[in-house]
């Protein structure tokens, strides 16, 4: 099993859409995790931690379900801007691993007019 | 908003050159880590470094490959030998504290290709 896996994509959504992303990571002691999302050829820019009880940051919401080691990406009302690679982040169990983040291989959104 | 700096943002080398990427990471940060990205790929972990030591690094992070803070504001990887499968982007991270809600600040990155 991956240390961390996505949905494969792409999605292709028209402006307006709502867009759900799934990520499943194996280690179950792992103990943070975000969404970054990146653009073509750019740097990965952190989009929203990610805690036990949900978050939401405007049309963003995300999830997690420890006991099923899953994370959820929810967006609302998609933008032309949103289009991008959604990676999905998890840290290591702790001690020194506390820092290393591992990545998923990411998916690919595309919203269109 | 503070920013993580990289240079070269493309470095073109060859085969069983040296070669050292730089990096400025966010002034007060304390956790500082490169990663690399071959073209298509997922973001990997290279090393991790706190308190002027490696705290962690990856099986890809062998002798070939060293870092060094060597004036408290730079943070550099060094190739010794460069590869062809070395060719990839490299970014630079930093952190205040790790894990939590700090989240991670990455660099622009620097696109290595080895001839």
């Amino acid at each position: 099993r991956k240390e961390v896996e996505q949905d494969p994509g792409p999605f292709n959504v028209p402006e307006g859409a709502t867009v759900a992303f799934n990520c499943t990571y194996s280690n179950s002691a792992s103990q943070s995790f975000f969404w970054y999302r990146q653009d073509c050829r750019k740097e990965p820019k952190l989009l929203m931690s990610v805690y036990s009880s949900g978050n939401e940051d405007g049309r963003f919401t995300a999830q997690l379900n420890r006991a099923s080691q899953y994370i959820s990406l929810l967006i609302r009302d998609s933008k032309l801007s949103d289009s991008a690679t959604y990676l999905c982040v998890v840290t290591g169990a702790g001690g020194t691993s506390y820092g290393k983040l591992t990545f998923g291989q990411g998916t690919i959104l595309t919203v269109h007019p | 908003e503070p920013e993580v700096t990289q240079t070269p943002s493309h470095q073109v080398t060859q085969m069983g050159q040296e070669v050292i990427l730089r990096c400025v990471p966010i002034s007060n940060h304390l956790y500082f880590y490169w990663y690399r990205q071959i073209l298509g790929q997922k973001v990997e972990f290279l090393v991790s470094f706190y308190n002027n030591e490696i705290s962690e690094k990856s099986e890809i992070f062998d002798d070939q490959f060293s870092v060094e803070r060597p004036d408290g504001s730079n943070f550099t990887l060094k190739i010794r030998s460069t590869k062809l499968e070395d060719s990839a982007m490299y970014f630079c991270a930093s952190t205040l504290r790790e894990g939590g809600r700090y989240g991670y600040t990455f660099g622009s990155g620097t696109r290595l290709t080895v001839v």
